[in-house]
């Protein structure tokens, strides 16, 4: 079955740093990616829909300068969180849309996610 | 503003029964309700999707109904077994945006 790897699993860094999170689609290709942020017994919040060769689209509230979005590829989008501070700290979950799929637009394949702790 | 709740926020059954959770949502009119399972510090799992033309949709022991006039989603484990142990989320969705509530931890006791 489809298949999406994100990496790292597991990031603890000094606030101030800027940190990289990767998200591939393994086994297909993956115009549009979802990028989500999921704070402890919250539910998932939609960050930003990342696009193929053309800008990401983010959610109202969300800062385009501080989350980073690029989507180079078919296959993998990037997040960097930039100059990350303490209250940036959270477990961020990238998704990817199958369109060969049953589905026309549904339903979205998860990665495993990226703890994030800012120290 | 757009609100999903899920009944509530643990359920604890003894194997073998019947578990029954609860997505209501408001200001909303989605094409597709999804159900997902996740586990700790694991990303969320498609388990069934129900249109909203449809009333009813089984997969091996999960049953999902849907009723667009009370805004409401049931989702059923039947025989459950201490492996169905997480936490299940809907989720709303219209064109390819998902909208999560925040999910009901199930634990299944041997």
């Amino acid at each position: 079955g489809a298949v999406v790897s994100q990496h790292p699993s597991w990031v603890i860094c000094k606030s101030g740093t800027s940190v990289k999170i990767e998200c591939r689609s393994l086994d297909f290709q993956a115009t549009t990616m979802f990028w989500y942020r999921q704070f402890p017994k919250q539910s998932l919040m939609l960050m930003a829909t990342s696009n193929e060769g053309s800008k990401a689209t983010y959610e109202q509230g969300v800062e385009k300068d501080k989350f980073l979005i690029n989507h180079a590829s078919l296959t993998l989008s990037t997040l960097t969180v930039t100059s990350a501070h303490p209250e940036d700290s959270s477990f961020y979950i990238c998704s990817a849309r199958d369109p060969g799929t049953e589905y026309s637009n549904q339903p979205q394949h998860f990665g495993d996610g990226t703890r994030l702790s800012i120290l | 503003s757009q609100k999903i709740e899920q009944n509530s926020e643990a359920l604890n059954i003894q194997e073998g029964k019947t578990a029954t959770l609860t997505c209501n949502y408001t200001n909303y009119s989605p094409a597709y309700l999804q159900w997902y399972r996740q586990d700790p510090g694991r990303g969320p799992v498609f388990l069934l999707l129900i249109r909203e033309n449809e009333k009813e949709k089984r997969k091996e022991r999960l049953k999902v109904t849907f009723d667009t006039t009370l805004k409401q989603s049931l989702f059923h484990i039947t025989a459950s077994q201490p492996a169905d142990s997480a936490t299940y989320l809907c989720a709303l969705a219209n064109d390819y945006k998902l909208s999560f509530g925040a999910g009901t931890t199930v634990t299944v006791r041997a």
